[in-house]
């Protein structure tokens, strides 16, 4: 089947930098693009989506790029707090198919 | 406050005696869904309902039920549990099957023993 996957199990990055987490799937049919993020001991929260009529899309202290060329979704966490240590998944569904999640990246961010 | 509730949140029980696990969500969503993870396998679903009385399975339903009687709740139900379902379980609710947010519950660790 499809799969969504993330280049990097783990990340480990230091308080103030900025974070750069990758994911690639290969469903082409997939339009709609959601980045989650999952903090010990809870359930995964919604950080930002995206279609896949836009390239990018910013909120707060993040952004979503998207290419559809190379099927490759990327998160930007700017500024990386300590709070924002956690296991980040990516996610894509499309027309009639739930959303399919990556396996996460672990997000460690050191003082 | 929009939230999915989901109960107990933390179970432990032995093989074969039947348990329930609640879901409930304010939001009127009509999508809702169980999804277990697992260390290294991430987020799978195990069943999913489109409306009340309307369910279907995911990708890894063996040993699993639901029921949609309500719009509201969405119990999973294992009838006979077995060791291999010790896991992590979450129940999520969303507007639509997909190319929408969805909202998940703070889980419900299971160990069966």
């Amino acid at each position: 089947g499809e799969s969504v996957g993330l280049h990097l199990p783990t990340l480990s990055v230091q308080e103030g930098d900025n974070s750069i987490i990758n994911c690639a799937y290969s469903n082409s049919a997939s339009d709609y693009f959601i980045w989650y993020k999952q903090e010990s001991g809870k359930g995964p929260q919604f950080i930002i989506d995206i279609r896949s009529n836009m390239d990018k899309r910013q909120g707060q202290r993040v952004t979503v790029l998207l290419n559809k060329t190379v099927k490759h979704l990327s998160l930007q966490i700017a500024a990386t707090q300590p709070g924002d240590s956690a296991v980040y998944f990516c996610a894509e569904s499309g027309s009639g198919y739930a959303l399919n999640f990556g396996k996460g990246t672990s997000l460690l961010v050191t003082p | 406050e929009a939230q999915v509730t989901q109960n107990p949140r933390y179970l432990i029980t032995v093989t074969g005696k039947k348990l329930t696990v609640t879901c409930s969500q304010n939001m009127n969503h009509e999508y809702m869904s169980w999804y277990r993870q697992d260390p290294g396998l991430g987020l799978r679903q195990i069943y999913y309902s489109m409306n009340v009385e309307v369910t279907d399975k995911g990708d890894v339903p063996e040993g699993y039920k639901v029921s949609r009687k309500e719009k509201r709740n969405f119990p999973l139900i294992l009838e006979s549990p077995s060791p291999n379902q010790t896991s992590l379980y979450f129940c999520a609710s969303s507007l639509s099957r997909g190319r929408t947010e969805a909202f998940f519950g703070q889980g419900t660790r299971l160990t069966v023993v």
